[in-house]
């Protein structure tokens, strides 16, 4: 299957700073890229969709101006959380799609966030 | 009412087993399903798809009923490394439920 790959695996911050995560395909042009959010015990919620060369789509309730999504070239995608707060720690993951068909995905490791 | 709806389990078996879940949706007009595997703490994995009545992989049979709306996974001969949330999903769609916990014993 396809590989994406995602960096940092995990990361610490202090309340207040911000975390840059990137998201990449690495053998196949993802039209779309996904980012999902995770909480323990908790199903994956989608924050965000986000096309190549376009603005992301944010689903309800997800601040677009605290979770800033970059999707520059086919191959990357980037997740800001700006001014994290200690309720932002959580397990963030990427997924990629290039079948607008049917958004059969692959996921990212995914990022462990924690926030101080 | 949720897109999908699986019984969250946990199911445990003893390793060797057939284990079978279903996943309910309540849009009439899925066609078409992704299964996933999820370990504790890691990404989701695609397991399978499923685009007709069903679908088989090894160990691993997908079946697809349209007339009351739920698609079923089945595990033949469990593994230990089967132990995982399997989550359901219609294709085209970026739900995902809470998924079924399965816990193979040795």
């Amino acid at each position: 299957g396809a590989v994406v790959s995602q960096h940092p695996s995990w990361v610490i911050c202090k309340s207040g700073t911000s975390v840059k995560i990137e998201c990449r395909s690495l053998d196949f042009q993802a039209t779309t890229m996904f980012w999902y959010r995770q909480f323990p015990k908790q199903s994956l919620m989608l924050m965000a969709t986000s096309n190549e060369g376009s603005k992301a789509t944010y689903e309800q309730g997800v601040e677009k101006d605290k979770f800033l999504i970059n999707h520059a070239s086919l191959t990357l995608s980037t997740l800001t959380v700006t001014s994290a707060h200690p309720e932002d720690s959580s397990f963030y993951i990427c997924s990629a799609s290039g079948d607008l068909s049917s958004y059969e995905q692959y996921f990212g490791p995914g990022t462990r966030l924690t926030v101080t | 009412r949720k897109e999908v709806e699986q019984d969250p389990g946990p199911f445990n078996v003893p390793e060797g087993a057939t284990v079978a879940f279903n996943c309910t949706y309540s849009n009439s007009a899925s066609q078409s399903f992704f299964w996933y595997r999820q370990d504790c703490r890691k990404e989701p994995k695609l397991l399978m798809s499923v685009y007709s009545s069903g679908n088989e992989d090894g160990r691993f049979t997908a079946q697809l009923n349209r007339a009351s709306q739920y698609i079923s996974l089945l595990i033949r001969d469990s593994k230990l490394s089967d132990s995982a949330t399997y989550l359901c999903v219609p294709t085209r769609q970026l739900t995902f439920g809470s998924g079924t916990q399965l816990t193979v014993l040795p």
